[in-house]
């Protein structure tokens, strides 16, 4: 099975700042990775998907990138309503689902 | 625009069968090319992918739980259900349904806490 290692676990930044968080799978996955926003109590909201495609009505302030093993998503800066875990998500042909281990990030 | 909402019970026993159910609204369960989902999410944890199901009844599951589950829809009610069999406390979790097209997952339900507890 393919692992998916998120990093960091947790971060914290202060409003304005740009955050980057990395997602990066134990074999290559090519673009099949999908990025999601949990405010807390709340369900997770699809961001980007295909690890470049930005879903429709989110922020331009948030991007991915990458391919392969290596990914990376990025608010170029952060608002307060950024606040909540992050996750990564990886999808094949059994199919078979594949979350990261989150982020947290808190505003300072 | 689909909107989902779970229900079922909130506390099971140990042993017994976990039994959710999902509500589909403002669209059909049979059209756009969803496959109906459910995910967890164990408390303060990460999410897993349990399973899911196409209208046509075609389901896809977690191998680490196949086992134990089953999905099914009714489109007469235009809901679709998951039952896990033999819970413990480890499946103690938030339960979602959601719905997934092209490899990714949206929408989402609002979630549902399922305790296991005797």
């Amino acid at each position: 099975d393919i692992q998916m290692t998120q990093s960091p676990s947790s971060l914290s930044a202060s409003v304005g700042d740009r955050v980057t968080i990395t997602c990066q799978a134990s074999q290559d996955i090519s673009n099949r990775l999908n990025w999601y926003h949990q405010k807390p109590g709340k369900a997770p909201q699809v961001l980007i998907y295909d690890a470049s495609y930005l879903e429709t009505g989110v922020p331009s302030r948030f991007s991915g990138s990458g391919s392969g093993t290596e990914f990376t998503f990025t608010i170029s800066s952060l608002q307060p309503e950024d606040l909540g875990t992050y996750y990564c998500q990886h999808y094949d042909n059994s199919p078979l689902h594949t979350f990261g281990q989150g982020t947290k990030v808190d505003i300072k | 625009q689909v909107q989902l909402q779970e229900s079922g019970p909130g506390l099971v026993k140990p042993s017994q069968t976990l039994s959710l159910t999902c509500s589909v609204s403002g669209g059909s369960l049979t059209s756009g090319g969803y496959h109906w989902t459910w995910i967890r999410q164990h408390p303060g944890r990460g999410l897993e992918w349990i399973g899911y199901i196409y209208y046509t009844g075609r389901t896809y599951y977690n191998p680490s739980l196949k086992s134990r589950v089953t999905m099914s829809v009714d489109t007469s009610k235009n809901q679709f259900s998951l039952k896990l069999d033999s819970v413990t406390a480890a499946d103690t979790a938030v339960y979602y349904c959601a719905g997934s097209r092209m490899g990714w997952f949206d929408p989402w339900g609002q979630g549902t806490l399922v305790t296991v507890s005797s």
